[in-house]
């Protein structure tokens, strides 16, 4: 059964900072690996999809990486600002379309 | 192209009432998936329903039920409501299966 685990559950941060949120997984086999944002009481919005073949993907200030082998993923923010702060998931894709997440990492950037 | 929409967005119903929610794909997209999302459990895997067809459920008692429709509409049925079913339930669409999903906004549940 695949287990996915976000470390760490909470970071605090002063804006301009560069951070790394991590993500492992416990089943290589995947077939693409998703990291969400969600604001408080809303609904998933998609940040970075990285396909299975793929080691990296990058949109404006974040950059996703993959490591099928070691089961690890990265989120890295580059100068983040007070929008940043939210809760950021990760999410693999197994067999069956099924989506199994992390626990998250609730982000806050203070001005 | 307007994105997954999700109806009703809120919901307060008694313990022992049943409730259908439901979600309307982005146009063209033909896989539904519903999510379930609690403090204490996280987001979990409901079920995916692909031209019709449940194509795969997750561990939640046979309480939760869903289907879709011929223009890739879908419903989630919850009957005899428990208090514990109290949460926000998501759903997502992809283009097919395996594709990027795509999350509405949820209906927030609260069962008294």
């Amino acid at each position: 059964k695949q287990e996915v685990t976000q470390i760490p559950a909470a970071l605090s941060v002063p804006e301009g900072e560069n951070l790394v949120l991590n993500c492992s997984f416990t089943d290589s086999a995947i077939y693409n690996l998703q990291w969400f944002r969600q604001d408080p009481g809303k609904g998933l919005t998609s940040l970075l999809l990285i396909q299975s073949s793929q080691r990296e993907q990058t949109s404006g200030r974040l950059n996703a990486s993959l490591d099928k082998s070691s089961g690890r993923s990265t989120l890295y923010i580059a100068a983040s600002q007070p929008g940043d702060s939210a809760t950021y998931l990760c999410a693999v894709y197994n067999a069956g379309n099924m989506l199994t997440f992390g626990g998250g990492t609730r982000l806050m950037v203070k001005p | 192209k307007a994105g997954v929409t999700q109806t009703p967005r809120y919901l307060i119903k008694t313990r022992g009432q049943q409730v259908t929610l439901s979600c309307s794909p982005i146009s063209g997209h033909r896989s539904v998936s519903w999510y379930q999302q609690t403090p204490g459990q996280g987001l979990q895997f409901l079920f995916e329903y692909f031209s019709e067809t449940q194509r795969n459920k997750g561990n939640f008692p046979g309480r939760f039920s869903g289907r879709q429709f011929s223009n890739s509409r879908s419903e989630m049925n919850v009957s005899t409501l428990e208090l514990g079913d109290s949460a926000l339930y998501l759903c997502a669409s992809s283009l097919e299966r395996s594709y990027e999903q795509y999350f509405g906004p949820g209906t927030r549940l609260t069962v008294t």
